[in-house]
């Protein structure tokens, strides 16, 4: 079945860093890819999602970029600010078999002002 | 729209007690999902259900646990008997497309403490 890998499971950057977050997965039939934000005692959150057709994707500080050769993808936050401490989370599914999203470990993010 | 809703919010329950918890979808929305968070082993999929048909157990982790889906408004995590280990997060989520990948809405989430 599938398995996503996230990296690093913390990471700590001063206010207005960039931070970058990447994550694999073994399922070559893998073709949708959302990235969930979970601040502290809240519930996971879409942030940004990508589909196995498009490299890249942008949303104002936000990016997630994709590599099917390689089966990675990564998420960057840019002008990082306090407000985007929380843990995220990467996650891979494959339609063609089933709607379950298979998510990675997290990533705690911590911005620092 | 008020989201996904789940019932109670806090549970605290004795070992050996049963514990039920309830989830409300999003209308319109035909995929439910339950999820158990924990810090050691992060977000688990449990069950899921597509048109109030269970899809995908594999993550039930014993016969302890059980769900139901009775209708397209109204789901429930039974667990009985309950023991420490089940103390987590358990979120409910829906998600409005069969057969396509698409987001799924989290609820608030039961923080269950078994004592």
């Amino acid at each position: 079945g599938e398995n996503v890998e996230q990296h690093p499971s913390t990471l700590s950057v001063q206010e207005g860093d960039s931070a970058v977050i990447k994550c694999t997965y073994s399922d070559s039939a893998s073709n949708y890819f959302p990235w969930y934000k979970q601040e502290l005692g809240k519930r996971p959150q879409l942030i940004i999602d990508i589909r196995s057709n498009v490299g890249e994707k942008k949303d104002q500080r936000i990016a997630v970029t994709l590599n099917k050769t390689a089966k990675h993808f990564s998420l960057h936050i840019t002008e990082t600010q306090p407000e985007d401490s929380a843990v995220y989370f990467c996650a891979a599914t494959s339609y063609a078999h089933t709607d379950k999203l298979i998510f990675g470990t997290g990533t705690r993010l911590q911005v620092f002002p | 729209d008020a989201g996904v809703i789940q019932s109670p919010r806090h549970e605290v329950t004795e070992m050996g007690q049963e514990v039920t918890l309830r989830c409300k979808p999003i209308s319109g929305h035909n995929s439910l999902f339950w999820y158990r968070q924990t810090m050691m082993r992060g977000l688990e999929l449990l069950i899921y259900f597509n048109n109030n048909v269970p899809i995908d157990d594999s993550g039930m982790p014993e016969d302890r646990f059980s769900a139901k889906m009775p209708n397209a408004s109204f789901s429930t995590l039974k667990i009985q008997p309950s023991e420490p280990r089940d103390s987590a997060v358990y979120f409910c989520a829906s998600s409005p497309t069969q057969g396509v990948s698409y987001e799924q809405y989290f609820g608030p989430g039961t923080r269950l403490t078994v004592t």
